[in-house]
């Protein structure tokens, strides 16, 4: 089946720092999404790739779907003590497809 | 955002019990969802709604059922409990692409 990896598990970032986190899928994906948990939360949708090499940004976040459609990344530049949490990618098989989500990348702020 | 209400928030039970996790929304939205979520293993689905008459098993649906009572209404069951589904629980419903998620139930099995 479908298969979904992120890396790092583990994110220990300085404040100020810039960091990048990887998703790798094993088929193509029709496209991928991002969430974030936030400590004893739930996970927050934050946006959907859909377009071959498309990147998109939200302030200090930017978020880049592969030329294969296989993998994506979530690069925080000046990292906060705000961007605290666990970063979910998600990708989807098919338009409406259930979502396959990755173990996700937990992300620790030393102030 | 969609909202979704679990209940119970926290639930401890014993081996071999019956339990059931209930999930609610009040935004119309057709498609609902199961998770458990484990320490490095992300959210795995458990089972799927895509209307009231579909359901359909996810990739770990041993061990749990279903029933989708009404668009409204997910609800999630162990038959008989036993420790290793010790987890956070998530419901989500899904509208257009994107997936909302409610607050979690947290379940210990002993």
């Amino acid at each position: 089946g479908q298969q979904v990896m992120q890396i790092p598990q583990y994110q220990h970032v300085q404040e100020g720092e810039d960091f990048t986190t990887y998703c790798n899928s094993s088929t193509t994906l029709s496209n991928i999404q991002w969430y974030k948990q936030r400590p004893g939360g739930h996970p927050v949708f934050l946006i959907q790739l859909v377009k071959s090499g498309e990147v998109k940004k939200q302030k200090r976040l930017t978020f880049q779907f592969g030329e294969a459609k296989k993998n994506s990344s979530l690069h925080i530049t000046a990292t906060q003590t705000t961007d605290v949490g666990t970063y979910f990618c998600a990708g989807a098989r098919g338009t409406g497809n259930k979502l396959t989500f990755g173990g996700g990348t937990r992300v620790l702020v030393k102030p | 955002d969609a909202d979704v209400t679990q209940t119970p928030r926290n639930r401890i039970t014993k081996t071999g019990k019956r339990i059931m996790l209930e999930c609610s929304q009040t935004k119309g939205h057709d498609r609902m969802y199961w998770y458990r979520q484990d320490p490095g293993l992300g959210l795995r689905l458990i089972y799927y709604s895509f209307d009231v008459k579909d359901i359909n098993k996810g990739e770990i649906s041993d061990g749990y059922s279903v029933s989708r009572q009404a668009q409204a209404k997910f609800s999630l069951s162990l038959e008989s409990a036993i420790p290793n589904q010790t987890a956070l629980y998530f419901c989500a419903t899904q509208l257009g692409e994107t997936q909302y998620f409610g607050p979690g139930t947290r379940l210990l099995v002993l």
